[in-house]
């Protein structure tokens, strides 16, 4: 069945540093990919989204490309803040958005 | 506007007992989905409500847990009886109709069974 697989955490970075968060999945046809951050105390949001290969998805600073190829999307962020501080989720869908399918959440402290 | 909302936000039970989780969505969002994540591992789907029909309940992981959407709007999630392996966060979530709709979720009810 479909699948996601994240780097497992926690990561921990000095302020202004590049974060990378590596995202694999398996999945038949073409799935909608998603990223999801969970800052403390609060719901699950959605920072980005990719619906068909080569497509980038960005927001507050961060950015993913669908990589069909390699079957990846991997999450960036050239300058990471404190407030960055959260969990990541990357997900897939493959119905057209009704069933969700997350990976195990990548942690990230960043350290002043 | 309002969010998910989810109640409790917290609960400690024991072994045994019962636990209802509610759910409120997003005024006007005919989809809602009930997602766990247990032991810090990944958020696994459990079931998707259209109104009040179940549309996909292939998450649920057994009989002592039953989900309920009367009317259409707020939902519940019961778990009877409560076992251990239960403990985890509890996510709601909601849409709009169309396929590929942003979905919103809620904080998490987080449950811890003892």
């Amino acid at each position: 069945g479909d699948s996601v697989t994240q780097m497992e955490g926690p990561v921990t970075l000095s302020e202004e540093a590049f974060l990378t968060i590596n995202c694999t999945y398996t999945a038949t046809g073409y799935p909608s990919l998603f990223w999801y951050v969970q800052y403390p105390g609060e719901g699950l949001q959605l920072l980005l989204k990719a619906t068909k290969a080569d497509d980038k998805g960005s927001n507050k600073g961060f950015e993913a490309t669908y990589r069909k190829e390699t079957t990846s999307f991997h999450l960036e962020k050239g300058s990471v803040q404190v407030s960055d501080s959260a969990v990541y989720f990357c997900a897939l869908s493959n119905t057209g958005g009704f069933k969700t399918i997350f990976g195990a959440g990548t942690r990230l402290f960043v350290k002043a | 506007e309002a969010g998910v909302t989810q109640f409790p936000s917290h609960s400690v039970i024991e072994k045994g007992q019962t636990v209802t989780l509610r759910c409120d969505p997003i005024s006007g969002h005919d989809n809602l989905y009930w997602y766990r994540r247990v032991m810090g591992k990944e958020i696994k789907f459990l079931l998707h409500f259209v109104k009040e029909s179940k549309q996909d309940e292939s998450g649920m992981p057994n009989n002592r847990f039953l989900a309920e959407r009367t009317g259409g709007t707020y939902s519940t999630l019961k778990v009877q009886p409560a076992e251990l392996e239960d403990s985890g966060v509890y996510f709601c979530a909601s849409s709009q109709g169309a396929r590929g709709n942003t979905i919103y979720f809620g904080e998490g009810s987080w449950l811890t069974v003892v």
